[in-house]
């Protein structure tokens, strides 16, 4: 069974512009949750989509947004980067009938922003 | 206070020795504990995962919960250089997993060899 597959796996952008990332959830998972992980910060906690719909967000401006699609596969936005936006983006997958907090995570875009 | 406190290490020990890794919470509400591993360069992966208070073992691997103390505990045995990595622990307080986990920073373990 194929994992958590995220696109790209690095990128370099500049002050300003915008970024989409990309994660294609384990086959059958219906969640997809998003986290940033910093070295100050750890990781935290972005968003959660269930079945294209957004459950819950975390404490990030709204720069940041997310969709998923019918698929199960979602992408992350982030417009007007800034340096500090300059993290390992992960995203996790997990199946509704799985246990509470049992996630699945890709290997991350490591977003570096000049 | 930060949610959940963990120490960062990085943490040195010879091969075979006992680990004990730990972290401290402040959110009583938190009922679902969970240690992940992160290798460098890599996704975290599920090590133990907790339900409310006790023990659970697996292998090498021994994760305790005492939720009167705030304090979750990670033990690992005999340990091994492929044990080498970041240990984060994690947890929540829902039961569908909607409100995502709350992560300790991590602390970085190094066994040598």
């Amino acid at each position: 069974k194929a994992g958590v597959t995220q696109t790209p796996r690095y990128l370099i952008k500049t002050r300003g512009q915008q970024v989409t990332l990309s994660c294609s959830p384990i086959s059958g998972h219906r969640s997809v949750s998003w986290y940033q992980q910093t070295p100050g910060q750890g990781l935290q906690f972005l968003f959660e989509y269930f079945s294209e719909t957004q459950r819950n967000k975390g404490n990030f401006p709204g720069r940041f947004s997310g969709r998923q699609f019918s698929n199960s596969r979602s992408e992350m936005n982030v417009s007007t980067l800034e340096l500090g936006d300059s993290a390992l983006y992960l995203c996790a997958s997990s199946s509704w009938q799985g246990r509470t907090g049992e996630l699945f995570f890709g290997e991350g875009s490591r977003l570096t922003v000049l | 206070q930060k949610e959940v406190e963990q120490d960062p290490g990085p943490l040195s020990v010879p091969e075979g020795a006992i680990v004990s890794l730990n972290c401290t919470y402040s959110n009583s509400a938190f009922q679902y504990f969970m240690w992940y591993r992160q290798y460098s360069r890599k996704g975290p992966e599920l090590l133990m995962y907790t339900y409310s208070s006790g023990n659970k073992e697996d292998g090498r691997f021994t994760a305790q919960v005492d939720k009167s103390s705030k304090y979750i505990s990670l033990f690992i045995r005999d340990s091994q250089p492929s044990d080498s990595a970041t240990y984060l622990c994690a947890m929540s307080d829902s039961g569908g997993g909607a409100d995502g986990l709350t992560f300790g920073k991590g602390t970085h373990l190094i066994i040598q060899p």
